[in-house]
C-alpha cells in the first residue's frame, strides 16, 4: 500500500503561473483535504471533498480551486501563482466512519517567485 | 472561535528525562483531540487520540496523553525520552463534520543526548 501519494514533491512557479497538484490515495477513503502549512501557523484547511464529485471550502481557499473526478484523486489548483502562496501543501484523507485521525501525503513545497 | 494553542514553539530535553509537550483548546461541545508528528521532510503521522473515556490515553512509540476537560488541554508526554523522538509535534481538534481537523502551531521537540 502506498498510502496517500503527492506529486509532484518540490516546484517552483513565477507569479501568474498556473500549476495543479495531484492527490492519489489507495486506502478507498471517502474524505480527502488540501492543507497549506506556514511556519509558525499550523497547518490550515484549504478545500476538502466527502466523495466523488463534491468539494467545499475550508478555512483559507481564496486563490485555489479543487477537483474530484475519482475518489481516489484529489487534485488542487492554482490559476495565477502568487508569492503569498508559497507553502507546503500537504494532502490527507480519512474514513467517513473515522473518528479523525488522518493519513498524509509527503507535502509538496512550493515556491512562487 | 474554535481553536488549539501549543503555547511553546520549542521544547528542549534530555535523552531518558520525561518529556510534556503542551495543548490547550477552546471548541464547542465534547472534543476529539489528536496528536501527530512530523519528521523532517514528510508527511504528519497520527499518534495518539482522545474521543471519550479514559483521560490518560497511550499512542505509538510509547507516547500517552492526558485529556483534562476542566482546564481544556490535552498534553502529550512520554517517560523517558529518545533522541529519535527530536520533531514537530501538533495538537488537532476535530471541528464540525467531516472529520476536518483545527492544528496548533506545531512544537518543536529537541532530545539532545
Amino acid at each position: 500500500n502506498a498510502g496517500v501519494t503527492q506529486t509532484p514533491k518540490f516546484r517552483v512557479l513565477k507569479t501568474g503561473q498556473s500549476m495543479t497538484l495531484l492527490c492519489a490515495q489507495d486506502m478507498n477513503h471517502e474524505y480527502m483535504y488540501w492543507y497549506r502549512q506556514d511556519p509558525g501557523m499550523g497547518l490550515r484547511l484549504i478545500h476538502y471533498s466527502v466523495g466523488e464529485g463534491t468539494t467545499a471550502k475550508g478555512e483559507v481557499p481564496d486563490g485555489y480551486n479543487v477537483s474530484r473526478l475519482k475518489k481516489q484523486n484529489f487534485l488542487l489548483g492554482l490559476e495565477s501563482a502568487a508569492p503569498s502562496q508559497t507553502s507546503v501543501y500537504f494532502c490527507a484523507s480519512t474514513f467517513l466512519q473515522g473518528q479523525g485521525e488522518a493519513f498524509f501525503g509527503q507535502g509538496t513545497r512550493l515556491t512562487v517567485v | 472561535a474554535q481553536s488549539v494553542a501549543q503555547p511553546e514553539d520549542q521544547v528542549n530535553v534530555a535523552e531518558g528525562n520525561p518529556l510534556t509537550v503542551k495543548c490547550t483548546y477552546s471548541v464547542s461541545g465534547n472534543p476529539y483531540l489528536f496528536w501527530y508528528v512530523q519528521y523532517p521532510n514528510r508527511g504528519l503521522q497520527f499518534l495518539l487520540k482522545y474521543i471519550t473515556g479514559d483521560n490518560l490515553v497511550k499512542g505509538s512509540y510509547g507516547f500517552e496523553a492526558e485529556f483534562n476537560k476542566s482546564q481544556t488541554s490535552f498534553h502529550l508526554k512520554k517517560p523517558s525520552a529518545l533522541v529519535s523522538d527530536s520533531a514537530l509535534y501538533f495538537c488537532a481538534v476535530r471541528v464540525g463534520g467531516y472529520n476536518k481537523l483545527i492544528f496548533g502551531a506545531g512544537t518543536r521537540l529537541a532530545v539532545h543526548p
